[in-house]
């Protein structure tokens, strides 16, 4: 029973134009939402986050949406570059706010 | 500052024996997390540990698996009568404070079984 879905294993992109990595739970009271990147061979790196009192939280080059009537998340990257490249999992905190519950992830290939 | 240092990096055991990974958290987190990462598969949450207490370890199979963060040292993850299902990326975190906002991962110790 998967509670977040990534359902593109994959994404490809050109340097400098948007990569757009997308994530769908499925229970209406999940409230934190966060996003990992993965590097191969070494463990995810904390990337940005939102509560579910917002619908978009900015940092930089990285912009994360939340849709909570669609139960749907979305992370921005503009513009991209090849070090982007990685592994990108959406999580949700869970349980007694000290579990995350991650998606399957997508590959993010940017390429020149 | 280090960060989370999780050893051994690669590990490699026969079916039946036992594995042995260690996890020092961050300087200052008293609150360790271990994962499982499954081939093609997201990270899996497994046991959740404060200094001497289980928290949440509704994530551990029910037999083989045990994890404990002692007064002093590292945080175990011990897994007995290794079999061929349990080869995975086993990483952990630590927090300052018990909650999901502030984990560091390590780098993750790859089990393999032979």
């Amino acid at each position: 029973d998967q509670q977040v879905k990534q359902n593109s294993p994959s994404l490809s992109v050109q340097e400098g134009r948007i990569s757009i990595l997308n994530c769908d739970y499925t229970n209406s009271m999940f409230d934190y939402f966060l996003w990992y990147k993965k590097y191969p061979a070494e463990g995810p790196t904390f990337l940005i986050s939102i509560s579910s009192i917002k619908d978009k939280n900015e940092d930089g080059r990285f912009t994360v949406f939340l849709n909570k009537s669609a139960k749907h998340l979305s992370l921005h990257i503009v513009p991209s570059q090849p070090g982007d490249s990685a592994v990108y999992f959406c999580a949700v905190l869970t349980g007694t706010a000290s579990k995350l519950t991650f998606g399957t992830g997508t590959r993010l290939q940017v390429t020149l | 500052n280090a960060g989370v240092m999780q050893n051994p990096r690669h590990l490699v055991r026969r079916r039946g024996q036992e594995a042995r990974l260690r996890c020092s958290p961050m300087k200052g987190h008293s609150h360790v997390y271990w994962y499982r990462q499954l081939p093609e598969e997201g990270l899996k949450f497994m046991v959740y540990l404060q200094k001497e207490n289980i928290i949440d370890e509704s994530g551990m199979p029910k037999e083989r698996f045990s994890a404990e963060f002692p007064k002093e040292g590292p945080s175990i993850l011990r897994i007995q009568q290794v079999v061929r299902g349990d080869s995975a990326a086993y990483f952990c975190a630590s927090s300052p404070q018990g909650a999901g906002y502030g984990y560091t991962f390590g780098s993750g110790t790859r089990l393999t079984v032979v």
